[in-house]
């Protein structure tokens, strides 16, 4: 157990509807990271906060967006959904905001698997 | 370009040895990682090289060749757990990108009986 939880763990909706992903980092912890992983396929980064504050963005489409709250956990809003969007995704957590001198190993959660029909 | 190459799928016997192989083209690096991640599950670290050479933590050993861009995991005295696949990731050396992580798509590794 790392320490991140994510709700929900499955998660079924159709094409063209919001879903919103949650994440709580491990104590301490004050970057989210944000992770798509389609099938068979390698990790995607999506986005990073850092105590409340965008640090970085990666491939993430303009129909998801992101925050992450003064108690530090962060949720993933996904909206107009595609039958592409469908993936498991990841936050990850660390404690750094990722700066040259950390270490910046990153804890993952379990996940949550989007089916979109 | 950023590119990290690793196999696809390797197969290897319990009890044996496995070595997974990892080359990168980066713009800048600054350590490169290695993490598991057992099907439909998070990943979990594995290891972390900065310096070249070899870091060994018990069946589990990396090592780096920053000059060459290389890396390899290699896992000793293989057992039925360690089927998996194996993701590699160089940190970024730039600031722009706040040094994220760019992520190899990941070796899947059979062990077999």
């Amino acid at each position: 157990d790392s320490g991140v939880t994510q709700t929900p763990k499955h998660l079924i909706t159709a094409t063209g509807q919001r879903v919103t992903l949650r994440c709580s980092p491990r104590s301490g912890d004050l970057s989210v990271y944000w992770y798509q992983q389609s099938l068979d396929q390698g990790l995607q980064f999506l986005i990073q906060y850092y105590n409340g504050e965008e640090r970085a963005k990666g491939n993430i489409l303009e129909r998801f967006s992101a925050q992450q709250f003064p108690d530090l956990h962060s949720e993933l809003n996904l909206s107009s959904l595609e039958l592409g969007d469908s993936a498991l995704y990841f936050c990850a957590s660390s404690p750094g905001r990722g700066e040259i001198a950390d270490y910046n190993e990153q804890f993952f959660g379990p996940g949550t698997r989007l089916t979109v029909l | 370009g950023q590119n990290i190459d690793q196999p696809t799928e390797m197969t290897a016997t319990e009890g044996a040895i496995v070595q997974i192989n990892c080359t990168y083209q980066t713009s800048g690096f600054n350590g490169l990682f290695w993490y598991q991640q057992h099907a439909g599950e998070a990943p979990t670290f594995l290891s972390y090289n900065v310096l070249d050479g070899l870091e060994e933590k018990g069946r589990f050993s990396s090592f780096l060749s920053r000059s060459k861009g290389y890396s390899y995991l290699l896992l000793k005295e293989l057992q039925m757990k360690d089927s998996a696949s194996y993701l590699c990731a160089v940190r970024d050396a730039h600031r722009d990108s706040n040094y994220q992580l760019i992520w190899g798509a990941g070796t899947k590794l059979i062990i077999k009986p």
